[in-house]
């Protein structure tokens, strides 16, 4: 079975662009969460999807947003970049929400704005 | 509010001593669990073991084991005969009961040395 994608996995851009990343979560999987992760705050909690829902939200601006697709594959959105949003951007899926259960990661998406 | 303390940021160790990452933890929760993820250099955070609120059993698999003492809010994990694949940072993260999110730690970076 496969595990949990994401992509890209490295991805540099300029302040003030946007990005998109993507989660294919495993398959028969329907909750995806998305974590950040800095030297300086650690793992920090974004979003939780279930069912193309948005069941959770962590203290992030409003230049963060994601969204899950029909097929559960999850995307996140950073608008207007900051050079503190460099970072590793973790992807997690579990089989449904309402857990908590296993949750398994994936590799990350390695941001870096320059 | 929830809160994982790990005191310890990094430890060393020669091959086949036992370590001890600590984990205390807060919440107000009644029902919540407590997790420890392991995070090698590629960067996938890897689960290792989940425990609930109520159960408070020790649980060993094979040279890991888990001390989770409500009581003193401590959930603390023990590798015997470390191995240089153990090396990696070692997450404990906290989850209330019905969510997906996890409250990490600020991690522990252990280097075991031949």
């Amino acid at each position: 079975k496969a595990g949990v994608t994401q992509t890209p996995r490295y991805l540099i851009k300029t302040r003030g662009q946007q990005v998109t990343l993507s989660c294919s979560p495993i398959s028969g999987h329907r909750s995806v969460s998305w974590y950040q992760q800095t030297p300086g705050q650690g793992l920090q909690f974004l979003f939780e999807y279930f069912s193309e829902t948005q069941r959770n939200k962590g203290n992030f601006p409003g230049r963060f947003s994601g969204r899950q697709f029909s097929n559960s594959r999850s995307e996140m959105n950073v608008s207007t970049l900051e050079l503190g949003d460099s970072a590793l951007y973790l992807c997690a899926s579990s089989l449904f929400a309402g857990g908590p259960i296993e949750q398994y990661f994936g590799p990350g998406t390695r941001l870096t704005v320059t | 509010a929830q809160k994982v303390t790990q005191a310890q940021t990094e430890i060393s160790v020669v091959e086949k001593e036992d370590v001890t990452l600590d984990c205390v933890y807060e919440t107000r929760d009644t029902t919540y669990y407590l997790f420890w993820y392991k995070q090698p250099p590629s960067g996938e955070l890897v689960f290792l073991i989940r425990r609930n609120s109520f159960d408070e059993q020790n649980e060993i698999s094979g040279r890991y084991s888990w001390n989770f003492q409500k009581s003193t809010s401590s959930f603390n994990f023990t590798i015997t005969a470390s191995q240089v694949v153990d090396s990696a940072v070692y997450f404990c993260a906290l989850s209330q009961g019905g969510s997906e999110k996890l409250v990490f730690g600020k991690g522990m970076k252990l280097t075991v040395n031949p």
